[in-house]
């Protein structure tokens, strides 16, 4: 069965700094890849996803992701946050049409 | 891409009653998915809401706790029954479009405290 590890439950950022959420997966096929935003009180929002092709994705929000197939990492990046991206982020690999997700990072944005 | 509404919102209940959480599709999806999110934690996932029959539950939920309806392709409710404090959570339903591998798109979520 597959899993997803984040290993960060809670991450402080300077906003402007950079930003790198870290995601390590198990599954024993090609995985397809996803990040999710969920802001207070909101539902999930898809950042970007990888099922094939060019490792790192680009996504929506300024945001990045790189496939290590190697590592069996796929860890989300960001050049410069923004108060604003201040929230809960959730990877998940996708089997069929199943979702596992980690347990999340809660990002905070300090000013 | 899909656009997914859940009602209610939110809501406080008693303990013992029932609530049902309806979720509308603006589009025809495959499947539709029920999931839990209790305070501070990931997604569970709940069951997968079968259109025309019975869902399919994951282990540790069950259908008289959590019965669900799918009548059709942009619809499906989720009750829970006989709640109590525990089932305070938030409850997130998704669905994905025919073809896609595995992407969801998600509700907004219904928070349920139960007193």
């Amino acid at each position: 069965a597959q899993s997803v590890t984040q290993p960060d439950i809670h991450i402080t950022v300077s906003e402007g700094a950079s930003l790198e959420l870290r995601c390590n997966y198990s599954y024993g096929a090609t995985p397809y890849l996803f990040w999710y935003v969920q802001s207070p009180g909101q539902g999930l929002q898809l950042l970007l996803k990888y099922f094939s092709g060019d490792t790192l994705v680009q996504g929506i929000k300024g945001f990045e992701a790189e496939f290590k197939r190697s590592q069996s990492s796929f860890n989300l990046r960001k050049p410069s946050v923004h108060w604003s991206d201040a929230a809960e982020y959730f990877c998940a690999v996708g089997a069929g049409n199943m979702l596992t997700f980690g347990g999340g990072t809660r990002l905070m944005v300090k000013p | 891409s899909a656009v997914i509404s859940q009602k209610p919102s939110r809501d406080i209940c008693q303990r013992g009653t029932s609530l049902t959480i309806q979720c509308q599709v603006d589009s025809q999806v495959t499947m539709m998915f029920w999931y839990r999110q209790q305070p501070g934690q990931s997604l569970t996932l709940i069951a997968t809401a079968n259109q025309g029959s019975e869902a399919t539950y994951e282990s540790g939920f069950v259908i008289d706790k959590f019965p669900i309806s799918r009548p059709n392709l942009t619809f499906s409710t989720l009750t829970v029954s006989n709640m109590s404090p525990e089932d305070s959570s938030i409850y997130l339903c998704s669905g994905t479009l025919a073809g896609g591998p595995g992407e969801q798109f998600f509700g907004p979520g219904t928070r349920l405290t139960v007193l």
